[in-house]
Formats: structure tokens, sequence, C-alpha cells
């Protein structure tokens, strides 16, 4: 899988757009990027993933570069409850062995009021 | 649709023991794998499995094990539990089939404390 770099740390508003770049300059053609959140004392929870095209579901939004080698996810407006560590990943979608996802540090993302 | 559900949630155990969790996927998930987390060393991949066989494994000793039933329910086992066993035990399922792809889902895991 290729790795992404993701800062270490940032801080948002409430109610305000967060905005997470993540760096995954090795990725694939046919990897996709992922995003988990993970909440304090909580198991990892699925935000969104894509290929190339911008995604968009009911939590965030996922912005690919048109060359694929960063991303940036966007909560677009982040309440206290969006605290959390934020892990970007990339592999393979859809391989029936692809089984594994391999974390890194993530970003610690604090919403403030 | 439920999601994956852990037992137990919280347990404590003494140095020398053994400790069985339990995960239960997301219904039409057929694989479920086992991550550890821990403060120094994060989430890293314990094993996982696929229609009741164990497909990989990660760099853990022979202590830690597992298994799945035909329901593609599954268990992990912990033997002679050491203090450093102590960990948030997190399973996680995906279906991995073409139609619905392979994104992996998480529970909200088992705290293990060892003492």
């Amino acid at each position: 899988d290729a790795k992404t770099t993701q800062p270490t740390s940032m801080d948002c508003a409430e109610g305000r757009a967060a905005n997470l770049p993540c760096n995954h300059s090795t990725i694939s053609g046919n990897e996709y990027v992922y995003w988990y959140r993970q909440i304090h004392s909580q198991g990892p929870q699925y935000i969104i993933h894509g290929l190339k095209n911008n995604e968009t579901n009911e939590m965030a939004s996922l912005i690919i570069t048109e060359d694929r080698k960063s991303s940036t996810l966007i909560l677009p407006h982040a309440t206290l409850r969006d605290t959390a560590v934020y892990y970007c990943i990339v592999r393979v979608a859809v391989r029936s062995n692809d089984y594994k996802l391999s974390f890194g540090a993530g970003t610690t993302v604090t919403v403030r009021a | 649709k439920a999601g994956v559900t852990q037992t137990p949630r919280y347990l404590i155990k003494t140095r020398g023991q053994q400790v069985t969790l339990s995960c239960s996927p997301i219904s039409g998930h057929r694989s479920v794998s086992w991550y550890q987390q821990t403060p120094g060393q994060g989430l890293q991949f314990l094993f996982e499995y696929f229609s009741e066989t164990q497909r990989n494994k990660g760099n853990f000793p022979g202590r830690f094990s597992g298994r799945q039933f035909s329901n593609s329910r599954s268990e992990m086992n912990v033997s002679t539990l050491e203090l450093g066993d102590s960990a948030l035990y997190l399973c996680a399922s995906s279906p991995l089939d073409r139609s619905s792809g392979n994104t992996i889902y998480f529970g909200e895991g088992s705290w293990l404390t060892v003492v």
C-alpha cells in the first residue's frame, strides 16, 4: 500500500469547515483513498473513500487532486463531536485478498467552541 | 443494518489467565479481522478470517489466536496474559465482494486490562 503523510494535529473553530490534507505521492492507479476517524475510546469510523473524482456523503467531502498525489477531507460545519484522530489510508478498493488496513499516526483534530 | 458488535466491552484479567473476545460482523459480511490498539504501538493488525479460514496473521506471538464460525461470527483468544496485552481489541468486518466493495467497518472494541 502507498504511504500517506498527514499533519500531526490541527485546530478548527466550531461551525467552520475543517480541511484535512493528506499526501499520497506514490499512490497506484488502482488504489483508492479512504478516510476513517477515531473518537477517543471508540473503534475507527469509516467516513468516505474515492478514486479520482470528488466524493460527498452525509459526513464529509473528499477532494482528490488531478494527479492523485494528494487529497483533502472536508468537514463542512465542524462540531465539537468531530474532535477525533483522522486517518488517511490508500488501498485497493475491490480485491478479495486486500483485507488489512495500515494505519499511520493520523491527524488529531480539535474543534474549539 | 446493525453494525459490528463486540463483547464484552470492558474486562479485567490477571496475568497468566486467558481471555476470549467475541465479534459479530455486519450481516452479509464474510471477512472478519482483528486489530490491537495500544498507546505506544497504535493500531496493529492481528489476523483475518474469511469463510472460517485464517488467511493471514500479523506479527503477534502464538498466544494470540482466533477462529471464525460458519455464521461469520468470530472469536479471538489470548492465553497466558501479560501486562503488555492490555489494549483495545478491535474487530472489523468487510463484505469483500465486487458489488459491495471491501470497505472495512469497525466495532466499538473490547477494552482489556491485565493486572
